[in-house]
């Protein structure tokens, strides 16, 4: 158990519709990452927060956004879905050992468009 | 990114050592060389990693080149629970604000034999 939270762990919805996916990084983390996994791309960086404000960006699309709640917590909003946004989306969190930052991952939220 | 080449699969017997190579001609001189590993159905979990020394820790042991173009990771009695994709990457010493998101490459699926 890494100590990252991830929920839902599946979800099942409708072209077109929009899902929030929920995450709580490791306690004392300050970094959200997130990330998506799927069968053609691999895993893939989207975007990261770091103590509120966005920090970095990756191949995240612009039907999709994030934040970081005051708590730390962190939400990734994906809208307009399409079916090739089926795929694991993963959170982690960070933390420095030994000089240099490592990442603790959640275990997924699995989605599937239908 | 600095971009890391590693094996596609290999194969190994159970209670058997395993050395899974990644070659990094064009690392910095501050780039951290990260090991982590997925396995099937799971988040990615983080392996361990390595500047300059050999390191060792609870699951792996890291093996860097003198010259710092390549590393190997060593599982020194591979179990089934091993079986995993290994992924080898390169990031930048920390510099503040948390890490930059992995860039994952396709890694090394390994294979246990009983």
């Amino acid at each position: 158990d890494s100590g990252v939270t991830q929920t839902p762990k599946h979800l099942i919805t409708a072209t077109g519709q929009r899902v929030t996916l929920r995450c709580s990084p490791r306690s004392g983390d300050l970094s959200v990452y997130w990330y998506q996994q799927s069968l053609d791309q691999g895993l893939q960086f989207l975007i990261q927060y770091y103590n509120g404000e966005e920090r970095a960006k990756g191949n995240i699309l612009e039907r999709f956004s994030a934040q970081q709640f005051p708590d730390l917590h962190s939400e990734l909003n994906l809208s307009s879905l399409e079916l090739g946004d089926s795929a694991l989306y993963f959170c982690a969190s960070s933390a420095r050992i030994l000089g240099a930052d490592t990442q603790y991952f959640g275990p997924g939220t699995r989605l599937t468009v239908l | 990114d600095a971009k890391t080449t590693q094996p596609n699969s290999m194969e190994s017997n159970e209670e058997e050592p395993v050395h899974l190579p990644c070659n990094h001609s064009t690392i910095s001189g501050t780039d951290y060389i990260h090991w982590y590993r997925q396995l099937p159905s799971q988040g990615p979990e983080y392996v361990i990693h390595g500047l300059t020394s050999n390191v060792n820790n609870r699951m792996a042991s890291l093996a860097i080149a003198e010259d710092r173009k390549s590393s190997t990771l060593i599982l020194h009695r591979a179990t089934l629970r091993d079986a995993a994709v290994y992924y080898c990457i390169l990031l930048p010493m920390y510099s503040g604000g948390g890490a930059d998101g992995l860039t994952f490459g396709k890694g090394t699926h390994l294979i246990i034999q009983p």
